[in-house]
């Protein structure tokens, strides 16, 4: 079945505790994204990767770290986390860059 | 800068009626614009999608219309029904640009039986 998968669905943690969000995709898809959804802003762009080793800035990059070393993971790390990054975070691929996004289920992040 | 609005955060529509969500945007640069749909607890999956050269895309029950003057569009659906109660986002996308998605803030669409 095609699909992108993240994990943890859900995680809580401490502010200053280094985590990583994994993401994989079995659609051979150049393109990865992570968004995260706030009540009342949608869903903005963190991170994108055109291609392995080719990752860019989306709309809040702050706080986060992107990795791509092969074309199925895009994992999101988030080095010192803070309440701020509490957030509903969604990975997304797509075979090009005019195509549709394809959606993980989503990772419910608390940073207390 | 929110760049595409979604001005209604909510609506109720009748089983059977037709169901119309707006999306205003403000760049011009926009020429792709998607919507999409969402249940709680899951990603969001595509809907359907125009290209700026058209005004009208259609795809059974969903129709999107695109206004470029206006910067406006919106989705119909007819009929509505119960499975479509979810959460509505419409996005678009740069013509130059990377697979990148500038998203509305979403519409919560009722149907009610």
């Amino acid at each position: 079945e095609a699909q992108v998968t993240q994990n943890p669905r859900y995680l809580i943690t401490v502010t200053g505790k280094k985590l990583t969000v994994t993401c994989s995709q079995n659609m051979n898809h150049e393109y990865m994204s992570w968004y995260r959804q706030d009540p009342g802003l949608g869903l903005r762009q963190i991170y994108y990767s055109m291609n392995v080793e080719a990752t860019d800035k989306g709309d809040v990059p702050e706080g986060y770290k992107v990795s791509r070393k092969e074309k199925r993971n895009f994992p999101l790390i988030l080095e010192s986390p803070s309440p701020n990054q509490t957030s509903l975070y969604f990975c997304a691929s797509s075979p090009s860059w005019n195509t549709e996004a394809f959606f993980g289920q989503g990772t419910r992040l608390t940073v207390v | 800068d929110q760049q595409v609005k979604q001005n209604s955060p909510s609506l109720s529509v009748q089983e059977g009626r037709i169901s119309i969500l707006n999306c205003d945007y403000t760049n011009s640069m926009f020429d792709y614009f998607l919507w999409y749909k969402k249940y709680p607890a899951e990603g969001p999956t595509f809907l359907i999608s125009i290209s700026s050269i058209k005004d009208k895309n259609e795809d059974g029950r969903f129709t999107v219309f695109l206004n470029k003057s206006a910067k406006h569009l919106s989705l119909h659906i007819v009929p509505s029904q119960p499975g479509d109660s979810a959460v509505y986002f419409c996005a678009a996308r740069l013509s130059w640009g990377n697979e990148k998605l500038t998203f509305g803030t979403g519409t919560r669409l009722t149907i009610i039986p």
